[in-house]
C-alpha cells in the first residue's frame, strides 16, 4: 500500500516560515491535499490539488509537489497556525485515499 | 450550509457489531461520492472507507476490508458504516466526510463519534 510520511514535528518562530514535507514514492504524478487539524476541530484544507487554495485560506498558505515530495509552506507563521498537519492523496492504483503520518506545527 | 452529523458510537465488546450513521444536508447528497475516516485516541487520521455517489462503487482500506460495510441511503440523506468483528485496534473516532465533485479531496467534516473496543 502507499505511504506517506511527515515529520513528526515542526517549531517555527512567529513571523517565520514552516515547511512540511510530505514524502512518497513518485509523489509528483499524484494530486496532494492539505489539511489542518487543530485540537478537538475536525481537519480542514488548507491546499487541494498540490497548490490551490480554498476560498477562506490566507495566502500564506502554499504548496508544491515535485519528485518523492510534496511540500506545505506557512510563511509568516502566527500562533494560531499551531495545529497538526497532513498531506493526503489518492492512490488510482488501489483505488484507496492515504493520509500522511502527520507533523505538529508548534509555534515558538 | 453543509452539515454532517454522525450518531451510533459507544461501547462495544471485541467481536461485537456496530453501525454508525452519518445524516447530511445542506447539500444534494445523492450526486457525491462520502467516505469514512478515523483517528484513535493521540494518533493521526487513517481512511476508512469510500462510497460512489450512486452506491455502486466502494473502496475499504485494508484495516477493515472484510469487517466494514459502507452503505448509503439518497432517499434518507444517510451515510452508514456497519462494523463488524471489531477489535481493540478499531477504537477511534469515526467521522464522515463528503469529497469534493470527485476531486480526491475532502472538503466537509463531520464532529465524529467515539467507538471503543473493550470488554
Amino acid at each position: 500500500s502507499y505511504v506517506l510520511t511527515q515529520p513528526p514535528s515542526v517549531s517555527v518562530a512567529p513571523g517565520q516560515t514552516a515547511r512540511i514535507s510530505c514524502g512518497g514514492n513518485n509523489i509528483g504524478s499524484k494530486s496532494v491535499h492539505w489539511y489542518q487539524q487543530r485540537p478537538g476541530q475536525a481537519p480542514v484544507v488548507v491546499v487541494y490539488d498540490d497548490s490551490d487554495r480554498p476560498s477562506g485560506i490566507p495566502e500564506r498558505f502554499s504548496g508544491s509537489n515535485s519528485g518523492n515530495t510534496a511540500t506545505l509552506n506557512i510563511s509568516r507563521v502566527e500562533a494560531g497556525d499551531e495545529a497538526d498537519y497532513y498531506c493526503q492523496v489518492w492512490d488510482s492504483s488501489s483505488g484507496h485515499h492515504v493520509f500522511g503520518t502527520g507533523t505538529k506545527v508548534t509555534v515558538l | 450550509q453543509v452539515q454532517l452529523v454522525e450518531s451510533g458510537g459507544g461501547v462495544v465488546q471485541p467481536g461485537g457489531s456496530l453501525r454508525l450513521s452519518c445524516a447530511a444536508s445542506g447539500f444534494t447528497f445523492s450526486t457525491y461520492a462520502m467516505h469514512w475516516v478515523r483517528q484513535a485516541p493521540g494518533k493521526g487520521l487513517e481512511w476508512v472507507a469510500f462510497i460512489g455517489d450512486d452506491g455502486s462503487e466502494k473502496y475499504y482500506a485494508d484495516s477493515v476490508k472484510g469487517r466494514f460495510i459502507i452503505s448509503r441511503d439518497s432517499s434518507k440523506n444517510t451515510l452508514f458504516l456497519q462494523m463488524n468483528n471489531l477489535g481493540a485496534e478499531d477504537t477511534a473516532v469515526y467521522t464522515c466526510a463528503k469529497e469534493r465533485d470527485r476531486s480526491g479531496y475532502f472538503d466537509h467534516w463531520g464532529q465524529g463519534t467515539l467507538v471503543t473496543v473493550s470488554s
